[in-house]
């Protein structure tokens, strides 16, 4: 079993829905969670870092945590055409140096 | 330029031959990391550096790979007798001091094709 799983989609909405993107991990040590954007040929972006469990709003993007269930996810509000890209989930314990990505999920919004 | 450098953007070898990348990170930034993403996969950890110290190997550095920041720097990453199996983005990122895995920012990689 892998550390992160994540549905690779792919994922399709109307321009203006609300999507929502998850992850399950397996690992209890994890403390720090982060959603990244990929675009194609590019390295990943980050968009949203949460520390431990609840909510996080930045603009179009809401991150939620739930450390009880090993579930994280995040909502994109009024999706717009540029959010088409390969959203990453990623995971780091407390300490660590390196990030356990999900493989990600790539989402198209259609205008 | 503010952003993390990585040279070549794409590299066509063939199998067996060695190839090396080169990262320059974000110039205040003393922590740099490498990472590997295949094809419909997350990136996955190689290695990471603080400064000129290399402080962290992941299993899937095999001995054919080898990194190296000289000067605490720009990194070089050096894959020997390439496989088709390393055929991947080598992603390449640097932080700085003190913000740990929330402050990676990520260059555009290098798309390796062994053919």
């Amino acid at each position: 079993q892998k550390e992160v799983e994540q549905d690779p989609g792919p994922l399709s909405v109307p321009e203006g829905a609300i999507v929502s993107l998850n992850c399950t991990y397996s690992n209890s040590a994890f403390q720090y969670f982060m959603w990244y954007r990929q675009y194609s040929r590019k390295g990943p972006e980050l968009l949203m870092y949460t520390y431990s469990s609840g909510n996080k709003e930045d603009g179009r993007f809401t991150a939620q945590v739930d450390k009880s269930s090993k579930y994280i996810s995040l909502f994109i509000r009024d999706s717009q055409p540029s959010d088409s890209a390969t959203y990453l989930c990623a995971m780091a314990s407390t300490g660590a140096n390196n990030l356990f990505f999900g493989t990600g999920t790539r989402l198209t919004v259609i205008p | 330029d503010t952003g993390v450098s990585q040279n070549p953007r794409h590299k066509i070898t063939k199998r067996g031959q060695n190839v090396t990348f080169r990262c320059d990170p974000i110039s205040e930034h003393n922590r740099l990391y490498w990472y590997r993403q295949t094809l419909g996969q997350g990136p996955e950890f190689l290695t990471y550096f603080q400064n000129e110290a290399q402080l962290e190997k992941s299993r899937l550095l095999s001995d054919r790979f080898s990194a190296e920041r000289p000067k605490g720097s720009f990194s070089t990453l050096e894959i020997q007798r390439t496989e088709q199996g390393d055929s991947a983005m080598y992603l390449c990122a640097s932080s700085p001091p003190g913000t740990g895995v929330g402050g990676y920012t990520f260059g555009s990689g290098t798309r390796l094709t062994v053919v």
